[in-house]
This record gives structure tokens, sequence and C-alpha cells, in this order.
């Protein structure tokens, strides 16, 4: 059974637009939230995390939302640009270790 | 600081022959986590690894895959009687700490079985 469910599973945006995903959790043990991006024939590289003890994290044009009670998270990315265009996972792991349990992925393709 | 390697980027196996993979993680972490990813989904955990112990293994298929980091050298995913469903691409991450530290991944091996 999937414990992250992440959608869309495809997005398109036009430039200078807002994309958002989302992800939604069921393992209440959870309690810290990456956001990966993975561009063609590249491993995922890291691009913001948060912790439950916060609602909201914001580096340069991206920005996660995380609601406990809902056991969501999203990420959001503003001025939204070409080179944004990549597959991004959410994910989610617990203190026993750093087994992540990724979401489904979303692809993300922004228009010029 | 050269970031995880992975090697060898393609692999290609006919039905029945061994995989071997490698990864060398960055430099200072001990822990090493293998990952799978098919086409168009997500990745899957395989097995969690430290210098000469497999912590965590849940992930992994009990029959064929098994998985090493030796005290020197490279960490090992192994594949034995490779069949066309383990076509895929496999990651692997390492980091510093055990415990909610940043994973920092390679870029894979896309194994191809025909």
């Amino acid at each position: 059974q999937q414990q992250v469910k992440q959608s869309p599973q495809s997005l398109i945006v036009q430039k200078g637009g807002i994309s958002i995903i989302n992800c939604a959790y069921e393992n209440t043990a959870f309690d810290y939230f990456p956001w990966y991006q993975q561009f063609p024939g590249k491993g995922p590289a890291l691009l913001i995390a948060i912790r439950p003890d916060v609602s909201e994290k914001k580096e340069g044009r991206f920005t996660i939302s995380f609601n406990k009670s809902a056991k969501q998270f999203s990420l959001h990315i503003m001025d939204s640009q070409p080179g944004d265009s990549a597959t991004y996972f959410c994910a989610a792991s617990n203190n026993a270790g750093n087994m992540l349990t990724f979401g489904g992925g979303t692809r993300l393709m922004v228009k010029p | 600081n050269a970031g995880v390697m992975q090697n060898p980027r393609h692999l290609v196996r006919r039905r029945g022959q061994e995989a071997r993979l490698r990864c060398s993680p960055m430099k200072g972490h001990s822990h090493v986590y293998w990952y799978r990813q098919l086409p168009e989904e997500g990745l899957k955990f395989m097995v969690y690894l430290q210098k000469e112990n497999i912590i965590d293994e849940s992930g992994m298929p009990k029959e064929r895959f098994s998985a090493e980091f030796p005290k020197e050298g490279p960490s090992i995913l192994r594949i034995q009687q490779v069949v066309r469903g383990d076509s895929a691409a496999y990651f692997c991450a390492s980091s510093p700490l055990g415990t909610n530290s940043p994973l920092h991944f390679g870029n894979g091996t896309r194994l191809t079985v025909t």
C-alpha cells in the first residue's frame, strides 16, 4: 500500500506562473518531509525539506506548506521558469532511519 | 568534493545472467541506501547499509538480490539470474548520519534485461 500519495501526475504551467504539487501521507510517525527534483538521466536532488514543527518553509522561489492535522504537505514554485521543468518527488521518513518513502512523482512542464 | 558515484551508468544483461552495480558514497558518508525506480514511477527503498553491516533490507526481494558495503571499497548491489522485470534504474544514496540527514543520490545505473 502506497504510504505517500502525490498529485497531480503531470502539470503544465506558463512561465511566471505558480506550480503547486500536493502530497498526503498516512504514517503519523513520519517527521521529515523532503522534496526532490529529478532531471532526465539524473538522480534526484534535494530541493527543500520540512519538519512538522513548522507549517511553512521558504527557500527562494520554493515553499513547502505543511498541514499536520490533515497529514498533507505541498510544494509551491513561484515565478515558474522553463528550467524548472523536471519531475518532482515528495518523500517522508521517520526517526527510525533514512528510509524515505517516495510519492509517485509529478512531471512539471513550464512553457515559455 | 565528488558526489555519489555509481557505475556502470548503463548495464545490459540477458535473462539468467548476473548484474553487479557499484556505488561509492560521498567522502565522509558511511550510510548507503539503494533504491529502485521503475519507468514513470517513484523510487522504492530496497536496502540500507553501513560499513560491513546491513541495517534494513525490508525492501529487497528475498531471492536473487543481495547487497554489501565492505570495509574497503564500494557498496555492491548484486542481482543473480536477472529477469525482464528487473529492468529499472537503480539509485544509490549516501548520508553522513543514519537519522534524518539529507540523502545525496547518484545518477543511477540503468539496467536493461533482454
